[in-house]
């Protein structure tokens, strides 16, 4: 079936250094969206990708969406404290449902 | 608007034990999702609907059920409560299978 495969599973940085998670699918996608889960908290939603080779940027946040619409990655410039968290990306599986990857942890220590 | 919110927050359940986790949305979504955390392993779909009165499995729906007789309320039901459903859930919602979805605060459920 359908995967969804994110790398590094964790990360630690130090603040002020980048930081990049790539996301893989098994399948051509349709949109990706990345969501962030800050510790004990719930996923909320960051943005959705939807044309091949598309790039946008949120403030420090830069969101790639493959070519090929089958990979994503989310590099944060110049990481802060408030950037801790898990970084999730997720496609739609036959456009019911999203299937997400396993995650990036990505710890900042000042 | 309140989004989407869930109880209970935590709950112990003891082995065999029965519950139901309550989730609500006030945004007039048609699709709502429940949701398996556990530590590590990312976000496993268990059920989904796209409207009052339809359910789908997800990839982990065995132990649980659902029902959906209202656009706002999704909940889930554990029968049989066994330790390996020891679980934070997250329950959501979407206008569509392709927009985002927006989460509720979690329960997190110990089963002893």
């Amino acid at each position: 079936g359908q995967q969804v495969m994110q790398i590094p599973q964790y990360q630690h940085v130090q603040e002020g250094e980048d930081f990049t998670t790539y996301c893989n699918s098994s399948t051509t996608l349709s949109n990706i969206q990345w969501y962030k889960q800050r510790p004990g908290g719930h996923p909320v939603f960051l943005i959705q990708l939807v044309k091949s080779g598309e790039v946008k940027k949120q403030k420090r946040l830069t969101f790639q969406f493959g070519e090929a619409k089958k990979n994503s990655s989310l590099h944060i410039t110049a990481t802060q404290t408030t950037d801790v968290g898990t970084y999730f990306c997720a496609g739609p599986q036959a456009g019911t449902a999203l299937i997400f990857g396993k995650g990036t942890t990505l710890s900042v220590s000042s | 608007n309140a989004g989407v919110t869930q109880t209970p927050k935590f709950r112990i359940l003891k082995i065999g034990q029965s519950m139901t986790l309550q989730c609500t949305q006030d945004m007039n979504h048609n699709y709502m999702y429940w949701y398996r955390q556990d530590p590590g392993m990312g976000l496993k779909l268990i059920y989904y609907s796209v409207g009052a009165g339809i359910t789908d499995k997800g990839e982990v729906p065995n132990g649980y059920n659902v029902s959906r007789s209202t656009t706002e309320d999704f909940p889930l039901r554990l029968e049989l409560a066994a330790p390996s459903q020891t679980s934070v859930y997250f329950c959501a919602s979407s206008w569509s299978g392709l927009n985002e979805q927006f989460f509720g605060p979690g329960t997190r459920l110990t089963v002893l």
